[in-house]
């Protein structure tokens, strides 16, 4: 499997507050995505990146900016937390199109 | 407006019988279909894919069949274990559109093995 590491794995913040998620990859693959994952709802698409600075929204970017400056880094930001960010966010990858994706471990954010 | 749909949240079965996993889907566009597996505390794993060329790829115990003229696809586990128990992704992707490649998932279902 793909190295996929996320960072932090567990947060509490308070709303209003900006938060910041890592996804590490070492196996050079092209696409990374974000998803979260909240009952009822399985796994939305936040934002994704198919290249180094090249990214798209996906079905629920509203309130998240991304960015991948390198790589192996994709970073997830919630520029002002609200308590609907509420949720497990898994970071996944994949090396090209057509190829199965990659999950990590998942974090779980909790906005009070 | 959901483009994958799992309509069952969830399913149980007896140890030993089939598992059958639907998913049906409404963009046309997709040609490519996966099943991740996806266990409490843990991020998603791939299980199988198939591609819109086929209408049947098997893997051990897991064969997806594919039907497009009803966009519609099925997971089915023989025999099932209890170890299978899990919640069940269907996701899809439209590879050949020209467009960049992202996975749409449907909302799960919940597969409970009984011994």
């Amino acid at each position: 499997d793909a190295g996929i590491t996320q960072s932090p794995r567990h947060k509490v913040t308070e709303t209003g507050t900006p938060v910041t998620l890592r996804c590490h990859q070492t196996e050079n693959h092209r696409y990374m995505y974000w998803y979260r994952q909240d009952p009822g709802h399985g796994l939305r698409l936040i934002h994704y990146s198919y290249g180094v600075k090249d990214t798209d929204k996906g079905e629920v970017s509203d309130g998240y900016s991304v960015s991948r400056s390198k790589t192996e880094d994709f970073l997830l930001t919630l520029e002002s937390a609200t308590s609907s960010q509420t949720s497990v966010y898994f970071c996944a990858t994949a090396y090209a199109t057509g190829s199965k994706a990659f999950f990590g471990q998942g974090t779980r954010l909790t906005v009070v | 407006d959901q483009q994958v749909k799992q309509n069952s949240p969830s399913l149980s079965v007896q140890e030993g019988r089939i598992s059958i996993l639907n998913c049906d889907y409404t963009n046309s566009m997709f040609d490519y279909f996966l099943w991740y597996k996806k266990y409490p505390a843990e991020g998603p794993t791939f299980l199988i894919s198939i591609s819109s060329i086929k209408d049947k790829n098997e893997d051990g115990r897991f064969t997806v069949f594919l039907n497009k003229s009803a966009k519609h696809l099925s997971l089915h586990i023989v025999p099932s274990q209890p170890g299978d128990s899990a919640v069940y992704f269907c996701a899809a992707s439209a590879i050949s559109g020209g467009s960049n490649y992202k996975l749409t998932f449907g909302k799960g279902t919940l597969l409970t093995v009984n011994p």
